[in-house]
């Protein structure tokens, strides 16, 4: 299958748990930063993004939290449910530049 | 509506072709993108266009060549195809992109190359 030998880091969780995925990023310079979901087969989604002059930010059932001092992001998503499971991208962006830096994914796994 | 369409979803070839992937977005973007990702699902930029004028190359093989006929599209052109050029490749929108910030991406389906 798809993931055969794909050895991404994976959270593995039960339906209705509080998910936390994390992310350390590179740039020290970089101020923006995306949140992506990327199911089976399907291109990467927008989940939420934060920018750096703030430390948290609320989605419906998603919370991303951004600590400039260590350089690292999370994704909290809240009462997970088996639709959540997909790979999960952060991205960061420098301002001054065109293009996102992905990071290397995390897999999450919802089990019913 | 597709908000950023690709074709074709599946390529297989032989080494040594030449193909092409075809990418539409309706969304009234000014810039698009090509995206590489291999089978650790590892996602790296290729290329950037902003208003059909190329912005970014990353270090891509000069094998591979974009092409912009107008604000809408942004075709990928692959020559002499190898076997590691097999991978997903996605192409994705903004509104913005160059050197006012980044707002959102909008990425195709994707579509899978296998070179065989």
């Amino acid at each position: 299958g798809e993931s055969v030998g794909l050895h991404l880091p994976t959270l593995s969780v039960q339906e209705g748990d509080n998910s936390i995925i994390n992310c350390a990023y590179s740039n020290s310079a970089s101020d923006y930063f995306i949140w992506y979901k990327q199911e089976s087969g399907k291109g990467p989604q927008f989940i939420i993004d934060i920018r750096s002059n703030m430390d948290k930010r609320q989605g419906q059932r998603v919370t991303v939290l951004l600590n400039k001092t260590v350089k690292h992001l999370s994704l909290q998503i809240a009462a997970t449910q088996p639709g959540d499971s997909a790979v999960y991208f952060c991205a960061e962006n420098n301002s001054g530049y065109s293009t996102l830096t992905f990071g290397k994914g995390t897999m999450l796994l919802v089990s019913p | 509506d597709t908000a950023v369409s690709q074709t074709p979803k599946y390529l297989v070839t032989q080494m040594g072709n030449d193909k092409s992937i075809k990418c539409e977005q309706n969304l009234g973007h000014d810039t698009m993108y090509w995206y590489k990702q291999d089978s650790k699902k590892f996602l790296k930029i290729m290329f950037s266009y902003n208003n059909k004028e190329l912005i970014i190359n990353e270090t891509v093989p000069n094998r591979f060549s974009p092409k912009s006929p107008d604000k809408a599209h942004l075709n990928l052109h692959i020559n002499s195809l190898e076997l590691g050029d097999s991978a997903v490749y996605f192409c994705a929108s903004s509104q913005e992109g160059f050197g006012t910030g980044l707002d959102e991406q909008f990425f195709g389906p994707g579509t899978r190359l296998t070179v065989l």
